[in-house]
């Protein structure tokens, strides 16, 4: 059975840092593309970012370039997305996501950790 | 940045065929995939490929396209289809992945 697991999320302040974690098994971690996607309360799914198989190519999208951070430990099946500079426009439920190919159908989604930024 | 247009909402009988729309300057040359997501639930890929479905989904789902829009439709819904669905694909340029604004489906 395939699971993805986020940990991480909580509450922060404006202009703080978090780091999501995603515990990947039931398939092989280290031949997927790996991405981010968050959907803020009440609203729509949104690409955040993504990552190849070996680590040598991310991508981001405009909204958070810059402050976030795409990573993978493929000898832990962990995906890693550390956030800097922290908005209040941030707070969503990230889902760890997961395809063959970065361009291809999301086949595998975690349950999603919620992150807020507040004051 | 690019858009994946869909309507916001879509009502429809138990029984009748619902119909979800998605229209994107770069369909014709890109896939398209639908999700559906329940409340409080992780989306969930059920098609891909503008028309293939993963093994599972009931065939009362079904997916096509014809030039700048792809159409998700329902045939024969059910209280249980009531959700809400995504598009998704990749922008002209091939570098981002985008997803349409979502269409949440009501079963009167």
């Amino acid at each position: 059975e395939v699971q993805l697991v986020e940990s991480g999320g909580g509450l922060v302040q404006p202009g703080g840092s978090l780091r999501l974690s995603c515990v990947a098994s039931g398939f092989t971690f280290s031949n997927n593309w790996m991405h981010w996607v968050r959907q803020a309360p009440g609203k729509g799914l949104v690409w955040v970012s993504r990552i190849n198989s070996d680590e040598s190519s991310t991508s981001y999208a405009e909204s958070v370039k810059g402050r976030f951070t795409i990573s993978r430990d493929n000898a832990k099946n962990t995906l890693f997305l550390q956030m800097n500079s922290l908005r209040v426009e941030d707070t969503a439920v990230y889902y760890c996501v997961s395809n063959d190919f970065w361009s291809g159908p999301i086949d595998y989604w975690g349950q999603g950790t919620l992150v807020t930024v507040s004051s | 940045s690019y858009e994946l247009t869909q309507p916001s909402s879509v009502s429809v009988s138990p029984g009748q065929t619902a119909r979800i729309t998605c229209s994107g300057d770069a369909l014709p040359k890109q896939y398209a995939n639908w999700y559906q997501q329940r409340p409080g639930q992780a989306p969930v890929l059920i098609i891909y490929k503008d028309n293939k479905r993963p093994s599972g989904i009931p065939e009362r789902f079904s997916g096509s396209s014809s030039r700048t829009t792809v159409t998700l439709t329902l045939s024969g819904v059910q209280a249980e289809d009531e959700a809400d669905y995504y598009c998704q694909s990749v922008d002209s340029s091939g570098t981002y992945v985008v997803f349409g604004g979502g269409t949440k489906l009501t079963v009167l």
